[in-house]
């Protein structure tokens, strides 16, 4: 297996533009995070799917923030419009069950100029 | 709710010294428990995990942590580290109600001298 492909690896973009980060997670698993990472705050969860179901959203920081997971294999983190506040490494992961480890992507670094 | 707490933020050890990174969780049911490496650019790997049974877990690049349940902790220690090791390290904890999302803590840094 590929492990969970994040795509694109690296993003910059303008202020006000619309952010769209993708997530193939590994086959079979149940359940899907969402992680940003700073220097300030460490690595925040921003959301988690069980089951193609959003379970916890209470990390994500505002309504310009928004994420889906139309299916098992793929999910979307969307930011509109961005700010330079967004700038951070964003990571999914996904894992099989609660007792199992998560498995991380290598990470999207969003650059908002 | 659950939360995960790593003291100091950054550690310094030289080549050969035993490496001791600290975590301690809060979880009001029994938690499973996870030390997860980084280094630079890259995602997260797993180092260990503690989910039930024997409390002191072997985990990869000899680590080891072991969980104590009195003190709500989970610490990561290496008898004698390499320069190979320097990189960050977090803790998590989950546990096995449905439901329960994976929290980690800040991370430490770890920095080994020769």
């Amino acid at each position: 297996d590929a492990g969970v492909i994040q795509s694109p690896r690296h993003e910059v973009t303008e202020m006000g533009q619309e952010v769209t980060l993708r997530c193939k997670p590994i086959s079979g698993h149940n359940s899907l995070f969402w992680y940003r990472q700073t220097m300030m705050r460490g690595l925040e969860l921003l959301i988690y799917f069980n089951n193609n179901v959003p379970i916890d959203d209470s990390g994500m920081p505002e309504d310009r923030f928004s994420a889906k997971m139309p299916n098992a294999s793929f999910s979307t983190l969307k930011i509109q419009p961005s700010e330079p506040r967004d700038s951070a490494v964003y990571f999914c992961a996904s894992r099989v069950g609660q007792a199992t480890e998560a498995f991380f992507g290598q990470g999207t670094r969003l650059t908002v100029v | 709710a659950q939360s995960v707490t790593q003291l100091g933020s950054h550690v310094s050890v030289s080549e050969g010294a035993l490496v001791l990174l600290r975590c301690n969780y809060s979880s009001s049911v029994p938690p499973y428990l996870f030390w997860y490496v980084q280094y630079p650019n890259q995602g997260l790997q797993l180092l260990l995990k503690y989910t039930t049974g024997a409390t002191l877990v072997k985990g990869i690049n000899g680590f080891e942590a072991e969980f104590k349940k009195s003190e709500t902790s989970f610490h990561l220690t290496k008898p004698s580290a390499h320069m190979s090791d320097a990189a960050e390290y977090f803790c998590a904890v989950s546990h096995n109600q449905a439901g329960t999302a994976l929290i980690f803590g800040k991370g430490t840094t770890l920095s080994v001298s020769s």
